[in-house]
């Protein structure tokens, strides 16, 4: 079973359309953030949000971070082709350590 | 400002053979996660390590893969005996540490087992 679920997995939409992505789980986080990578690279981390209910934007970006700490959303306004790439939610579950549980991804297609 | 260095970024090994996987970590980091991404199961933890530290291998396959992170030099993720499942992209991230949960990811090594 997957820790952190997300959905959708693959989403195709074209310039200047709004889309949310869901990152969703029944374990509480101590913490969750949120990566883009695209094709032959590694992950670029985007966000870290910490508190239950925290929203965080960045420009047309914007993350939201659930308030009972399990689940997360990435609103995303008028896309852009440049927001193309695998979007992954990586949360962590025992605040000791930072080892990281990753999401399998929404894939983000942004056509001109 | 160099960021999470990996080499070498593609890596073909007959079964058998011992890969060596390099990550030198961001200037000032001390703490280091490797990572393995399959296609279809999304990124895995491996290992995580401070400086002459192992910290967490929970997620470390227990037979033919070590890792380390000497005083000096990059950290190190070895495969003995290659076999062709261990073929995927494995990334390194590293924090600061100190409370700080960040971690920023280099470019991957592509190992490709034939």
């Amino acid at each position: 079973t997957q820790l952190l679920e997300q959905s959708p997995q693959f989403l195709s939409i074209q310039e200047g359309e709004n889309l949310t992505v869901y990152c969703n789980s029944s374990s509480v986080f101590s913490s969750l953030q949120w990566y883009r990578q695209e094709p032959g690279e590694g992950p670029v981390l985007l966000v870290t949000v910490v508190t239950g209910g925290e929203v965080k934007k960045l420009k047309r970006l914007t993350f939201q971070f659930g308030d009972a700490r399990k689940d997360s959303s990435l609103h995303i306004t008028a896309a852009q082709p440049g927001d193309t790439g695998l979007y992954l939610c990586a949360g962590v579950v025992n605040s000791g350590y930072s080892t990281l549980t990753f999401g399998k991804g929404t894939m983000l297609l942004v056509s001109p | 400002n160099a960021g999470v260095m990996q080499n070498p970024r593609h890596l073909v090994r007959r079964r058998g053979q011992e890969a060596r996987l390099r990550c030198s970590p961001m200037k000032g980091h001390s703490h280091v996660y490797w990572y393995r991404q399959l296609p279809e199961e999304g990124l895995k933890f491996m290992v995580y390590l401070q400086k002459e530290n192992i910290i967490d291998e929970s997620g470390m396959p227990k037979e033919r893969f070590s890792a380390e992170f000497p005083k000096e030099g990059p950290s190190i993720l070895r495969i003995q005996q290659v076999v062709r499942g261990d073929s995927a992209a494995y990334f390194c991230a590293s924090s600061p540490g100190t409370g700080r949960r960040e971690q920023y990811f280099g470019p991957g090594t592509r190992l490709t087992v034939t």
